[in-house]
């Protein structure tokens, strides 16, 4: 059962455009919701983290808007780079625990 | 500073084999886990541990097992491997104070096929 519903499945996107993956969850006893990046042959790892009580956190050219009565989080990269080419992952954390559940994942590609 | 590293990073099993899978972390976190990654699955939780000695399943967890008998270790087992079990598994840890609180840091990778 897939607590948090992650789209689109993949994006392509121009050189200097704008990537949007978006991001739902049912439960709502979660109370941390970071994005993960992960290059081919890679792990994961953290890009930007927001909690419920913020509508927003903008670190450089990418950002998290977070609507917390639809139950909706989205990733923005601003001026999207070649080097921005990977899967994204949303998560959300259980309220009061360390176990996280992550969406199904973004594949992107920028074009040069 | 090596972080999470997991052994072996390849494996080719026969169906009904057992392997075992080595996580080890040098970042003196508490918590640990393990997921899979499958196409269009994302990733699945299939076990985690709060501490040296404690394991709990997560949402995938049958045909696994593991343990967790030193903090910096956590091991995943399977005792007879199936074709479902092909995917790539990844190790996570957590810190759970001080700076970065919060932030998974995972593996590189195993990547398992089970024929």
């Amino acid at each position: 059962q897939q607590q948090v519903k992650q789209s689109p499945q993949s994006l392509i996107v121009q050189k200097g455009g704008i990537s949007i993956i978006n991001c739902a969850y049912e439960n709502t006893a979660f109370d941390y919701f970071p994005w993960y990046q992960q290059f081919p042959g890679k792990g994961p790892a953290l890009l930007i983290a927001i909690r419920p009580d913020v509508s927003e956190k903008k670190e450089g050219r990418f950002t998290i808007s977070f609507n917390k009565s639809a139950k909706q989080f989205s990733l923005h990269i601003m001026d999207s780079q070649p080097g921005d080419s990977a899967t994204y992952f949303c998560a959300a954390r259980a309220s009061g625990t360390y176990k996280y559940i992550f969406g199904t994942g973004t594949r992107l590609k920028v074009l040069a | 500073n090596a972080g999470v590293t997991q052994t072996p990073k390849f494996r080719v099993l026969k169906t009904g084999q057992s392997m075992t899978l080595l996580c080890a972390q040098d970042m003196n976190h508490e918590y640990m886990y393990w997921y899979r990654q499958d196409p269009g699955m994302g990733l699945r939780l299939i076990h985690y541990s709060v501490g040296e000695g404690t394991t709990a399943k997560g949402e995938v967890p049958d045909g696994y097992n593991v343990s967790r008998l030193k903090k910096q270790n956590f091991l995943l087992g399977l005792e007879s491997a199936a074709p479902s079990q092909t995917s790539v598994y990844f190790c996570a840890s957590v810190n759970r104070v001080g700076r970065n609180t919060g932030e998974l840091f995972f593996g590189e990778g195993s990547r398992l096929t089970v024929l």
